[in-house]
């Protein structure tokens, strides 16, 4: 059973827009979260992270959000950039093993 | 670029012959990974290994062994291939302490005819 869901398989946003892609958790052990950049024949690339003992990590058009009671966390890209269509990857550790769990990703389209 | 390669890049074989994947890095991480990514699952675990012989099983492993005998060097073998493996596969790195460097290869496409 998938421990990581990421609902959205697409999203297409129109650049200068924000784009906001969602993932959901079902493990409360995890308390670490990453969010992955995954460009076609390249393996995915680090984007931001979040400890649960946070609500939000921001840097730079990157913020992620996290509400621990919900298990639900977000990707907020402000303003949006043709560069930034890729696929999205929400991946959730603990400090009690070193496996990395990941969803489904979400196909992210900025329109110019 | 984190230090990793991976061998083949792309690697087509028939049904029931043996496969090997080959990862190597240079940075001396503690931690390997081995993922397959498919379209409608992500990126999944298939096996992974904290040290010289020191292997585990992720949550796709049945189907695939592992070895390490050396730090650099962490080998996925597929020792019948089955169309259901047919797939890219995603070596991955980290130093274990620190969360946001966890470093991917950038993958090798199987193909099982």
């Amino acid at each position: 059973d998938q421990q990581v869901k990421q609902n959205s398989p697409s999203l297409s946003v129109q650049e200068g827009r924000i784009s906001i892609l969602n993932c959901d958790y079902t493990n409360s052990m995890f308390d670490y979260f990453l969010w992955y950049k995954k460009y076609p024949a390249e393996g995915p690339t680090f984007l931001i992270s979040i400890s649960s003992i946070k609500d939000k990590n921001e840097d730079g058009r990157f913020t992620v959000f996290l509400n621990k009671s919900a298990k639900h966390l977000s990707l907020h890209i402000v303003p949006s950039q043709p560069g930034d269509s890729a696929v999205y990857f929400c991946a959730a550790t603990s400090n009690t093993g070193n496996q990395f769990y990941f969803g489904t990703g979400t196909s992210l389209t900025v329109i110019p | 670029d984190a230090g990793i390669t991976q061998s083949p890049r792309h690697k087509v074989t028939e049904t029931g012959t043996p496969v090997t994947l080959r990862c190597h890095q240079t940075e001396n991480h503690r931690y390997m990974y081995w993922y397959r990514q498919d379209p409608g699952h992500g990126l999944r675990l298939i096996h992974y290994s904290y040290g010289v012989k020191d292997t585990d099983k992720g949550e796709v492993s049945d189907g695939y062994s592992v070895s390490r005998s050396k730090t650099e060097d962490f080998l996925l073998t597929l020792e019948s291939a089955t169309s259901s493996q047919t797939s890219v596969y995603f070596c991955a790195i980290s130093e274990g302490t620190d969360y946001e460097k966890l470093f991917f290869g950038s993958g090798t496409q199987l193909s099982v005819l």
